[in-house]
């Protein structure tokens, strides 16, 4: 089945320092999201790209598709102490549209020290 | 964005119990999901909650351990049967909203735990 091969695993930041993280697969998608989990809660959309080669922001957030539909990147800026978290990359299965159906990444941890 | 309530949030449950977990959307959704994620792990599809009809299952996952239910557009239940330590996830149920190609929302998810 389809990968989703993200990296870094993990991040430990200092507070204010820009992070930059991707997601990798060798099949392409037609669409990247990615989410952010909070301890004990459920993922929460970040940010949706449909178009290869989009770049799209939320608040610090910016996050691009990449042009041969196989990678996409989320950087966040100026982090802060409540971006501590997992962030997933998702795409839907089998390079279709249905977005109920999603293969995910591993996750990224992501630590901001004060 | 719709919301999802599950329910329960967590729950400790003994070997060969079985736990139904119930999901509340706040609007009518056309597509709702149950995933698993085990500890450490990234989220699982186990299956599509069908209204009307029975759920489909992905590789891995059948109807007997993990029976589905959606009496409607706004209510589904996820039953783990006959529970093992290996049962032990979150639990997340999502919706897609009324447009089948709208981003998919979660709930907050049930940690079940298995003794």
């Amino acid at each position: 089945g389809q990968q989703l091969n993200q990296s870094p695993q993990s991040m430990f930041i200092q507070e204010g320092e820009d992070v930059s993280m991707n997601c990798t697969s060798s099949s392409i998608f037609n669409t990247w999201l990615w989410y952010k989990q909070d301890p004990g809660e459920g993922p929460v959309l970040l940010i949706a790209l449909y178009k290869a080669g989009e770049l799209t922001s939320n608040g610090r957030l910016t996050a691009q598709f990449g042009i041969t539909r196989k990678d996409s990147f989320l950087n966040i800026s100026a982090s802060i102490p409540s971006d501590v978290g997992i962030y997933f990359c998702a795409g839907p299965n089998a390079g279709g549209t249905s977005y109920g159906k999603l293969t995910f990444g591993q996750g990224t941890i992501l630590t901001v020290h004060p | 964005s719709a919301v999802i309530s599950q329910k329960p949030s967590r729950d400790i449950c003994q070997r060969g119990t079985s736990l139904t977990i119930q999901c509340q959307v706040d609007s009518q959704v056309t597509m709702m999901f149950w995933y698993r994620q085990q500890p450490g792990q990234s989220l699982t599809l186990i299956a599509t909650a069908n209204q009307g009809s029975e759920a489909t299952y992905e590789s891995g996952f059948v109807i007997d351990k993990f029976p589905i239910s959606r009496p409607n557009l706004t209510f589904s239940t996820l039953t783990v049967s006959n529970m093992s330590p290996e049962d032990s996830s979150i639990y997340l149920c999502s919706a897609s909203g009324q447009d089948a190609n709208s981003p998919l929302h979660f709930g907050n998810g049930t940690r079940l735990t298995v003794t």
